[in-house]
């Protein structure tokens, strides 16, 4: 089945800086999701992107479907923005979302 | 905007209890979904629901969990004997052709003790 690989595993930065997260599959996706873990627990849906860029205020992402990887750039970050950021995806006739083990990402005042 | 609704939001049960999670899908979904997440862990997959069948299923899912979309707006987990290893968040889903975006619930935390 299609494997999902995301780097860095661990991020701090300060209260303004930016950064970019990074999503590797190995199978061409019918669906990719980017999520956000706040630290209550909740998955927080980010983007629905099996393909092109989004952007969603501070957030956006670009799949690139034919090289098999997502980007997740959060600019001028928040303290609100830690927590854990996860992609999954599914292909083929799989319709189970896999998920990546998650970039865990603390932004200090 | 619509949403998945879960309840409770945390449940602490005995081992060897019955616990039953309870989730509302988006209403003109028709594929709904379980996930479990052991604290410090990736999200794992449990199972797929479509037309009242499951669809597809883990090897986490065994004899001691089932599903059951007993009207036509609820969707419940239901663990039989619940063990020390099912402590974990569990998250509802549902998504409207299950080719597109997947919903999710704001989760159950499970305690077993």
């Amino acid at each position: 089945g299609i494997q999902v690989e995301q780097s860095p595993p661990d991020l701090i930065l300060q209260e303004g800086a930016n950064s970019t997260l990074r999503c590797n599959f190995s199978d061409s996706v019918n669906n990719l999701q980017w999520f956000h873990q706040n630290p209550w627990g909740q998955l927080i849906n980010l983007f629905y992107i099996p393909s092109g860029t989004k952007q969603n205020g501070r957030l956006s992402a670009t799949t690139v479907a034919t090289e098999r990887y997502s980007l997740l750039y959060i600019s001028s970050s928040q303290t609100t923005d830690s927590g854990v950021y996860f992609c999954a995806a599914y292909a083929g006739n799989n319709r189970k979302l896999i998920w990546g083990l998650g970039t865990s990402l603390a932004v200090n005042p | 905007e619509p949403e998945v609704t879960q309840t409770p939001s945390h449940q602490v049960t005995q081992m060897g209890q019955e616990v039953i999670l309870r989730c509302v899908p988006i209403s003109n979904h028709l594929y709904f979904y379980w996930y479990r997440q052991i604290l410090g862990q990736k999200v794992e997959f449990l199972v797929s629901f479509y037309n009242n069948e499951i669809s597809e299923k883990s090897e986490i899912f065994d004899d001691q969990f089932s599903v059951e979309r007993p009207d036509g707006s609820n969707f419940t987990l239901k663990i039989r004997s619940t063990k020390l290893e099912d402590s974990a968040m569990y998250f509802c889903a549902s998504s409207r052709d299950g080719n597109t975006e997947a919903f999710f619930g704001q989760g159950t935390r499970l305690t077993v003790v």
